[in-house]
């Protein structure tokens, strides 16, 4: 258990769908991540939320839409997605403050999704 | 542009030996390096660290050396035990909230 719960671990839907990703950490941290995931590249960073507030967009498509209701949860709401926004989606959080601990960040085990 | 380079996609070491992963960056601002492990299925999991002010960091099998001129990293594993078959993520930590990650090199290591 890495403390980081992400739901669903795998996901199949249609570009017209809407479906959302849950991300949810109980270890106090402040900070929490959106990763993508796609084969032989490097973990592309999405989306970060320190105290709830959103302090990086990486020119995400705005069919991605994130959100952080407090410090413990962050969803990512999907809709009229594209094949190739097939990966695996990590959730991260990071304590944020005080020591080396501050900058390790903790991943959830992903969510696996398929668009067809 | 890629800031943080994995150019070995894969590395298989014979058990008891040592396992050396490289990684190269190319943003001068990195002031935190982590390297992660990753099972199949499951998320990555936190390593070893080191700080951009320090050069070399150990953690009983592993150790971390960093060589700011050359913006080079690597992770020594000694000695290799088949459980450390996975695959490892270099990240760089630059300003307070980005971190930035390589390809990955999966290690695989024969009994």
């Amino acid at each position: 258990e890495t403390g980081v719960t992400q739901t669903p671990r795998h996901l199949v839907m249609g570009m017209t769908n809407k479906k959302s990703l849950k991300c949810e950490q109980h270890l106090g941290h402040n900070a929490m991540y959106w990763y993508k995931q796609s084969a032989k590249k490097p973990l592309e960073l999405m989306f970060v939320y320190n105290f709830k507030e959103q302090t990086e967009n990486n020119s995400v498509p705005s069919r991605f839409s994130p959100e952080c209701p407090n410090s413990s949860h962050l969803f990512l709401h999907l809709h009229t997605l594209q094949p190739e926004d097939s990966a695996l989606y990590l959730c991260a959080s990071r304590l944020g403050r005080g020591g080396d601990g501050a900058n390790v960040l903790t991943f959830g085990a992903g969510s696996r999704l398929t668009v067809l | 542009d890629q800031q943080v380079k994995q150019n070995s996609p894969s590395l298989s070491v014979q058990e008891g030996r040592i396992s050396i992963l490289n990684c190269d960056y190319t943003n001068s601002m990195f002031d935190y390096f982590l390297w992660y492990k990753k099972y199949p299925a499951e998320g990555p999991t936190f390593l070893i660290s080191i700080s951009s002010i320090k050069d070399k960091n150990e953690d009983g099998r592993f150790t971390v050396f960093l060589n700011k001129s050359a913006k080079h990293l690597s992770l020594h594993i000694v000695p290799s035990q088949p459980g450390d078959s996975a695959v490892y993520f270099c990240a760089a930590r630059a300003w307070e909230n980005q971190f930035y990650f390589g390809t990955g090199t999966s290690l695989t290591v024969i009994p």
